[in-house]
């Protein structure tokens, strides 16, 4: 059990352009989860996934926005035609048992759109 | 609808000195609560969590939290604070409906002064 993993953890692009992100969770969890923290802020919620299932998303993910766990694994967002708005950091988490024992999350992709 | 508030975005004591981070929940049922810390440019990593069983939660690195009913808070305390505590602080709560996400406060810096 190596952790939430994220990959890239940096990200720099071109506004217009479009990024994906991907989170490797913790093998046993079924639940994963992406946030969206901007500077000085504590993270907000993004969307939420049970094994394959997309089950909420918030308002906060504009149609630019999309995410998918295919096979109910590891998990893509997709953002497309970037806009300075959207730079951030985008945690992943998941859990287990309904979060009894917590929530693992991963160290983040920070992404600038220049 | 759940919530926290955390009073003070910053904080700064001495090395040496308690270290009291404050945070209030809003919820109709009782909650599960949460404390993590967030080191620059890092993830969130969980410090401590209380799910209904002792009101005294005992965490990672010394930190500890008191769940109280009656003044619905969740403060986090440590007898004396090291260098290394420096770091953003986020007290969350578990929704319970749903996606079961987690719910962040704003978060607290806190400062050490040698």
């Amino acid at each position: 059990d190596t952790g939430v993993s994220q990959n890239p953890r940096h990200k720099i692009t071109k506004r217009g352009q479009n990024v994906t992100f991907r989170c490797d969770p913790i093998s046993e969890h079924n639940r994963l989860y992406w946030y969206r923290q901007t500077l000085g802020q504590g993270p907000e919620f993004l969307t939420y996934f049970q094994n394959e299932a997309q089950l909420e998303k918030s308002r906060l993910l504009s149609d630019r926005f999309s995410a998918e766990r295919p096979k109910g694994s590891f998990s893509t967002l997709e953002i497309q035609r970037t806009e300075q708005g959207d730079s951030a950091m985008y945690l992943c988490a998941s859990s287990s048992r309904q979060g009894a024992y917590g929530y693992t999350f991963g160290s983040g992709t920070r992404l600038t759109v220049v | 609808a759940q919530s926290v508030t955390q009073l003070g975005s910053h904080v700064s004591v001495s090395e040496g000195a308690l270290v009291l981070l404050r945070c209030n929940y809003s919820s109709s049922v009782p909650p599960y609560l949460f404390w993590y810390v967030q080191y620059p440019n890092q993830g969130l990593q969980l410090l401590l969590k209380y799910t209904s069983a002792a009101t005294l939660v005992k965490g990672i690195n010394g930190f500890e939290a008191e769940f109280k009913k009656s003044e619905t808070s969740f403060h986090l305390t440590k007898p004396s604070a090291h260098m290394s505590d420096a770091a953003e602080y986020f007290c969350a709560v578990r929704l319970i409906q749903g996606a079961q996400k987690l719910v962040f406060g704003q978060g607290t810096r806190l400062t050490i002064n040698p």
